[in-house]
């Protein structure tokens, strides 16, 4: 069975540029989620879906960053403008739903904002 | 607010050593708590995990037990290996509502050989 599936692996972009990531879960998980790690962190939550619908965005940077997930299966993260700041990894992670204890995490995508 | 606290690293150990990796954490409630694991190059592991307070944790050799009176879940393995060299996370989920994972800053276990 495939993993929870993030591209691009890597991305290197220039500042107030955009640039999206994309997530494709493991077949049947309803909640998705997207983490961010900055380097020598833990990942920090930005973002929960349930299904197609966003039940907890708080950590969210509304201003520069956007999330959707049609359909309730995958999803893109979006940054625009981005900012040298931004210079991270974006990890996606999807489970059963909720009562579900285990997340399964994707190889992440690192971006380097120059 | 709920959050986790992990021993600072680096930690060098050589194979067949003793391993402990000491987690702490702060909740409400009676959340979950998990260790998981980042080898070079790949994404984020569950390693073991424990739902209630005195539940043991254990995969690969590894263990870690919830320790409600000292809010701990402290990740041991009794003879390490080469291949155990990784980034160790733990973490907690927030079982209000849904899953949400709260993770420590993480700790990097080298092992020599």
């Amino acid at each position: 069975e495939a993993g929870v599936v993030q591209s691009p692996r890597y991305k290197i972009i220039e500042k107030k540029q955009p640039v999206a990531f994309w997530c494709n879960p493991i077949s049947g998980h309803n909640t998705l989620y997207w983490y961010l790690q900055n380097l020598g962190q833990g990942p920090e939550l930005l973002i929960r879906y349930e299904n197609e619908e966003a039940v907890d965005d708080s950590q969210l940077p509304k201003d520069r960053f956007s999330a959707e997930r049609l359909k309730g299966v995958d999803s893109t993260l979006k940054i625009q403008p981005a900012e040298l700041g931004d210079s991270a990894v974006y990890l996606c992670a999807s489970s059963l739903g909720q009562g579900a204890a285990e997340a399964f995490f994707g190889q992440g995508t690192r971006l380097t904002v120059v | 607010g709920n959050s986790v606290t992990q021993m600072e690293g680096p930690v060098t150990l050589s194979e067949e050593a003793f391993l402990t990796i000491n987690c702490t954490y702060t909740a409400t409630g009676y959340p979950s708590l998990f260790w998981y694991v980042q080898y070079p190059g790949e994404g984020l592991q569950l390693l073991l995990k424990a739902t209630k307070a005195d539940d043991k944790g254990s995969n690969k050799g590894f263990e870690a037990t919830y320790r409600k009176e000292t809010t701990s879940f402290h990740l041991e393995k009794g003879s390490v290996q080469v291949s155990d060299s990784a980034v160790y996370f733990c973490a907690l989920s927030d079982l209000q509502g849904a899953q949400k994972l709260v993770f420590g800053q993480g700790t990097r276990l080298t092992i020599n050989p």
